[in-house]
C-alpha cells in the first residue's frame, strides 16, 4: 500500500511565526487531503489537494503530484492553531475510500 | 445538515462485553468508513462499504464486524470487548462515483476496555 510521511513529526513556534508542514507519498493519488485534530479530537478537514494550490485565510496547501509531496503552510500563527496536522491519501487502486494516514505533525504554538 | 453523526461519545467496556457503535449520515453519500486512532498514531482503516449490502475490510479489520443495511447508516460491532480494542473510532463518509473526492469525519466516539 501508499506510504506516508510526515515531516517534521514535532514543532514548537511563537505566535505570529510562519511554518512549512510536509508530506511525503510513495504512489500517484487522487485524493489528498490535510486535517487539524483540535485539543478536543475533532478531525477538521483544512483542504482537499490532490494536485495544485490551494489557500483558506492564513493557510495554505501546495501539492505537487508528479514528485509525490504536499507542503501545508501556515502564516502568523496563533495559539488556536495548535494540534496534530495530518495529511491523508487515497491511491487511484484504492477501490473504495481507502485513506492512508501519516503519522502527523505535533504543533504547538506559544504566546 | 448535520453531517456524520457518531454515537455514543465516550463508552467505558469491560472486557468480553459486546456494543455497537453507531454512524449515520444525512449526505446521501455511498462510501462509508471506520478508522481506529491510537496514541501518536494516525488514523488506521478498519472496515469500509462502498453502498448498501457491500462491506469489506480495511487495514485492521480482527475483533470487528459491520454491515450496511441503508445508505445512511454504518454501524461498527465489537463482539466480545478486548483491551487492545481500546481507541478513539471515527466514521466518514464521501460520495460514490468517481474517486478522489473528499471524505467527511464524525466527531469520534472514545472507547475503553478494562
Amino acid at each position: 500500500g501508499i506510504q506516508v510521511e510526515q515531516s517534521p513529526p514535532d514543532l514548537i513556534l511563537q505566535e505570529g511565526a510562519n511554518s512549512t508542514l510536509r508530506c511525503n507519498f510513495s504512489d500517484s493519488v487522487n485524493n489528498l487531503q490535510w486535517f487539524h485534530q483540535n485539543p478536543w479530537g475533532q478531525l477538521i478537514n483544512l483542504f482537499y489537494i490532490p494536485s495544485g494550490t490551494k489557500q483558506n485565510g492564513r493557510l495554505s496547501a501546495t501539492t505537487v503530484a508528479t514528485e509525490r509531496y504536499s507542503l501545508l503552510y501556515i502564516s502568523s500563527s496563533q495559539t488556536t492553531d495548535s494540534g496534530v496536522y495530518f495529511c491523508a491519501v487515497e491511491g487511484f487502486t484504492g477501490g473504495g475510500n481507502k485513506l492512508t494516514f501519516g503519522t502527523g505533525t505535533q504543533l504547538k504554538v506559544e504566546l | 445538515n448535520a453531517g456524520v453523526t457518531q454515537t455514543p461519545k465516550f463508552q467505558v467496556l469491560k472486557t468480553g462485553q459486546s456494543m455497537t457503535l453507531q454512524c449515520a449520515q444525512d449526505m446521501n453519500h455511498e462510501y462509508m468508513s471506520w478508522y481506529r486512532q491510537d496514541p501518536g498514531m494516525g488514523l488506521r482503516l478498519i472496515h469500509y462499504s462502498v453502498g448498501a449490502g457491500i462491506t469489506d475490510q480495511g487495514e485492521v479489520p480482527n475483533g470487528y464486524n459491520v454491515s450496511r443495511s441503508t445508505t445512511e447508516d454504518f454501524p461498527l460491532r465489537l463482539l466480545s470487548a478486548a483491551p487492545s480494542q481500546t481507541s478513539v473510532y471515527f466514521c466518514a463518509s464521501r460520495p460514490g462515483g468517481e474517486s478522489g473526492q473528499p471524505q467527511h469525519f464524525g466527531d469520534g466516539t472514545r472507547l475503553s476496555i478494562l
